[in-house]
């Protein structure tokens, strides 16, 4: 049975740090593409970043860009968002995601997703 | 970047009755080398994370119930439930992934 758990999330202060964590399990980790989305608190889902399955390639949405970094280990079957100057409207709900398809450089649609970390960014 | 737009953005239904959800992209995601649309639905229900329902627009994700249908090319895509259960009302999300960024709609909140 596959399975994502986030971990990380918390209340940090604007400008604040956070290493989000998710560790996949029920499949080979290291064939898929990952991703992070995220959902503020009563809105809709915002895609965050994705890695390609070697940690080779990365991507970000521009509202991230230059903040956040996505990593994996996928030694240790784990996704890593490094979330940095956080701001209030990065305050969500962080998913993680896992592409079908295996190999893609770039995640298309998203068959699994954990239950989420919450981030809260406030003074 | 593809935006994209649902409606409406709220629908109430009957139990048995027919749900339609409308998704238009601001730009084609139909890629002509292979004819494929570029565009799954999700379900998310109350404190619970998205789930797959369909993906290339119209095939229906393992385990997903055949009263949920996907039509739709180009820009212009539904989402139908024939049959509406209790069990199905959540907010429905449709996603493009012809382009990153990959872009989600607004959500449809589907009640009975």
């Amino acid at each position: 049975e596959v399975q994502l758990l986030e971990s990380g999330g918390g209340l940090v202060q604007p400008g604040g740090s956070l290493r989000l964590s998710c560790a996949a399990s029920g499949f080979t980790f290291s064939n898929y593409a990952m991703s992070w989305v995220r959902q503020a608190p009563g809105k809709g889902l915002e895609w965050v970043s994705s890695i390609s399955v070697s940690g080779g390639s990365t991507y970000y949405a521009d509202s991230v860009k230059g903040r956040f970094t996505i990593s994996r280990d996928n030694s240790k079957n784990t996704l890593y968002l490094q979330t940095n100057s956080l701001r209030a409207e990065d305050t969500a709900v962080y998913y993680c995601a896992k592409d079908p398809r295996v190999g893609l450089n770039n995640p298309e649609y998203f068959d699994y997703w954990g239950q989420g970390t919450l981030v809260t960014v406030s003074s | 970047d593809i935006v994209m737009t649902q409606s409406p953005d709220s629908l109430d239904v009957s139990l048995g009755e027919r749900a339609t959800i409308n998704c238009k992209s601001s730009q084609s995601v139909l890629y002509s080398s292979n004819n494929k649309n570029y565009l799954a639905w999700y379900q998310q229900k109350p404190g619970q994370p998205p789930k797959l329902l369909i993906y290339w627009a119209s095939t229906r994700e393992s385990g997903v119930p055949d009263r949920f249908s996907g039509s739709g090319s180009g820009t212009d895509f539904t989402l139908t439930i024939t049959g509406l259960q209790a069990e199905d009302v959540a907010v429905y999300y449709c996603q493009q992934y012809y382009n990153t960024p990959r872009t989600f709609g607004q959500g449809t909140k589907v009640e009975i």
